[in-house]
This record gives structure tokens, sequence and C-alpha cells, in this order.
């Protein structure tokens, strides 16, 4: 197994740019979660989903979209970057009754 | 809605000494905890958790954890600690078992191994 796996590695976007964060996990886990993690502040809940065709937003949802299509995948959209979105972005995957799988990150850049 | 404080931002302790990480947490319920390590660019791992039962928890590494109701808390601890642990360390709390809902996590600790 894989786990939990996270592309780009890295990206450096202008102000305005769009792009997709794409997560995978492939332990046939029903929720998935997206967090950001700014220096200081631990990790803050984006979205999250219990099962495909399922989302919902967690603590700081505000410009980020997310859609459920398959048990699978869970891609992060960014539609118009600000300097605010600079971040470690986290992907996340569990198994009703246990705990998170974390993916390696995303590191982004919004200049 | 539920929180997490961790009061130290950084520990830092000799190489073989033992270890102590302070969890406050709140949460109206009963709470489900976590903690959970990372070393420098990578994810995070599960150290150990605390669903129910035994109030005194075992997880990876030789860590281990004790939730007490009364104070709030689920501090982590390790006896002898080696210069591997150093990295950042997180306590979270979850609404529901396995954290169905997403978790809360506190800011972090830093941890410093000094030889």
């Amino acid at each position: 197994n894989a786990g939990v796996t996270q592309t780009p590695k890295f990206r450096i976007l202008k102000i305005g740019q769009s792009m997709t964060l794409q997560c995978t996990q492939d332990m046939n886990h029903n929720y998935m979660y997206w967090y950001r993690q700014d220096p200081g502040m631990g990790l803050k809940l984006i979205y999250y989903s219990v099962g495909a065709g399922i989302t919902d937003k967690g603590e700081v949802p505000n410009g980020y979209n997310v859609s459920r299509s398959t048990t699978e995948d869970f891609p992060l959209r960014l539609e118009l970057a600000a300097p605010s979105q600079t971040s470690v972005y986290f992907c996340a995957s569990s198994y009703r009754d246990n705990e998170q799988f974390f993916g390696p990150g995303t590191r982004l850049t919004v200049l | 809605a539920q929180s997490v404080t961790q009061p130290d931002i950084h520990i830092t302790v000799s190489e073989g000494a033992s270890l102590e990480l302070r969890c406050n947490y709140s949460y109206g319920a009963t709470p489900y905890l976590f903690w959970y390590v990372q070393s420098p660019g990578q994810g995070l791992q599960l150290l150990l958790k605390y669903f129910s039962g035994d109030t005194l928890v075992q997880g990876i590494k030789g860590f281990e954890a004790e939730f007490k109701r009364s104070q709030s808390s689920f501090n982590l601890r390790k006896p002898s600690v080696h210069w591997s642990d150093a990295a950042e360390y997180f306590c979270a709390v979850g609404a529901t078992v396995g954290g169905a809902d997403g978790l809360t996590f506190g800011k972090g600790t830093h941890l410093i191994i000094q030889p």
C-alpha cells in the first residue's frame, strides 16, 4: 500500500492563479480530509468527506473547493490564489473507528 | 466547539532524560484524543490514541499518555528520550470515534534533544 499520496510536493503560484492539489489513498477509507498547517498554528481543517459524493466544510473553507467522485480521490481546488493561502497542505484519510493517516504534504507559496 | 492547548511551544531535554509534553483539551462530551509526531518536512504519524477504557495508553516508539478527565489533560510521556525523538508533537481531539468530522489540533510543541 502506498497509503495517502499527494501531488505536487511543492508549488509556487502567482496571485489570482488557480490550481488543484491532488490526494489519493489506496486503503479504501471512507473518510478523507484536507488540512492546512501554518507556522506555529497547528493544523486547521479545510474540508472533509465521509464518502463519495459527500463533502462538508471544516474550520477554514473560504477560498477552497473540493469534490469526491471516487472513494480514492479527494482533490482540493484553489480558484483565485491569494498570499494568505501560502501554507503546507495535508490530506488525510481514515476508516470509521480508526485514526487518520496523513500524506506527506504539499508546500504552496503564493506570490 | 472543542479546543486543544499545548502550553509549551518549545521543550529542551537531554538525551536519556525523561519527557512529559502537556496537552489540555476542552470538549463537552467524552473526547477522542490523539498524539501525532511530525519530523521536519514530513507528514504526521500517529503515536497513540485514547477512545475509552484504560486511561493509560501505550503507543509506538516507547511513548505513553494518560487521560485525566478531572484535569482535562492528556499528557504524553517517555521515560528516556533519544536524539531521534527531536520533532514537533501535536495533540488532537476528535468529536467522534476516528474523528469522522475532522480533528482539532493544538499548536504543537517543538522538542529539542541536547546531547
